[in-house]
C-alpha cells in the first residue's frame, strides 16, 4: 500500500516562528499536494507540485512556500505562522497527471498561538 | 472560475433509508469527478471516480453516482444506509485532458445517522 507520511499529528506554534511540515510518500509519485482543512471550509489547495523542484500555487497559497528537493518529500513551509494559519493540514500524493487517485497523509492538526 | 458546489452542509438520514448527496460543478468542460469519505478521526478515502463512459458509476460501500452532463451535477447515492456511513463527503474535481492539475474539492457534507 502507498504511503503518505506526515512528520507531526500535533503541532503548536507561536506566532512569528517558522513552521516546517513535511510530507513523504514511499511510491514514486510524481504529484504531491497540501491542502488545509477548516470546518465549513472543505480542504483548499494550498500549493503542489508535479515535478521535483516544480511548484504551482492552489487556491490560497498567501502566507506559505513550499519546497521539492526530492521526489519523495514536499514539505510546507509557514514564514511567520499567524493564528489564522490554525487548521489541519493533510498533503496527499498521486501517480499521473489527472489524480486519477489521491493517497493521503494522516494530516497535521496546526495550532498557532 | 471553476468550482465544485455541495448545497447540503448536513444531512441527516434514518438507518435503512436511502441517500443523496448533490455536487454541482462550474466548469468549461467536462472534468473528472471523485467522491470522498472522511469517517470521524481518519483519513480521505476515495469513494468512487468518474472519467468517461457509463455515467452511472460503482463504488466501495455500496455507493454509486450518477454524472448529469445537462446538469453539471455528479449526485452520490446509497439505497441504504448503515450506520457506518456517518461520516463527511466530499465531491471533488480536476479538469479533463489537462495533467498536471489538482483536484479542487467542494466544501463537504456531513451525514448522520439515526437509529
Amino acid at each position: 500500500d502507498v504511503k503518505v507520511t506526515q512528520s507531526s499529528r500535533y503541532l503548536v506554534k507561536r506566532t512569528g516562528e517558522k513552521v516546517f511540515l513535511e510530507c513523504v510518500q514511499d511510491m514514486d509519485h510524481e504529484n504531491m499536494f497540501w491542502y488545509r482543512q477548516d470546518p465549513g471550509l472543505g480542504l483548499r489547495l494550498i500549493y503542489f507540485s508535479y515535478d521535483v523542484k516544480m511548484k504551482e500555487k492552489g487556491d490560497i497559497p498567501e502566507g506559505y512556500s513550499v519546497s521539492r528537493e526530492k521526489k519523495e518529500r514536499f514539505s510546507l513551509i509557514l514564514e511567520s505562522a499567524s493564528t489564522n494559519q490554525t487548521s489541519m493540514y493533510l498533503c496527499a500524493s498521486s501517480l499521473d497527471g489527472y489524480n486519477e487517485k489521491l493517497f493521503f497523509g494522516s494530516g497535521t492538526q496546526l495550532s498557532v498561538l | 472560475a471553476q468550482s465544485v458546489t455541495q448545497p447540503d452542509i448536513h444531512i441527516t438520514v434514518s438507518e435503512g433509508a436511502s441517500l443523496e448527496l448533490r455536487c454541482n460543478y462550474s466548469y468549461g468542460a467536462t472534468p473528472y469527478l471523485f467522491w470522498y469519505v472522511q469517517s470521524p478521526g481518519q483519513g480521505l478515502q476515495l469513494l468512487l471516480k468518474y472519467f468517461s463512459g457509463d455515467t452511472l458509476v460503482q463504488g466501495i460501500k455500496g455507493f454509486e453516482a450518477e454524472f448529469k452532463r445537462s446538469q453539471s451535477s455528479f449526485n452520490l447515492r446509497k439505497p441504504s444506509v448503515h450506520w457506518s456511513d456517518a461520516a463527511e463527503y466530499f465531491c471533488a474535481v480536476v479538469p479533463a485532458n489537462q495533467a498536471g492539475t489538482a483536484l479542487i474539492f467542494g466544501k463537504g457534507t456531513t451525514l448522520s445517522v439515526s437509529s
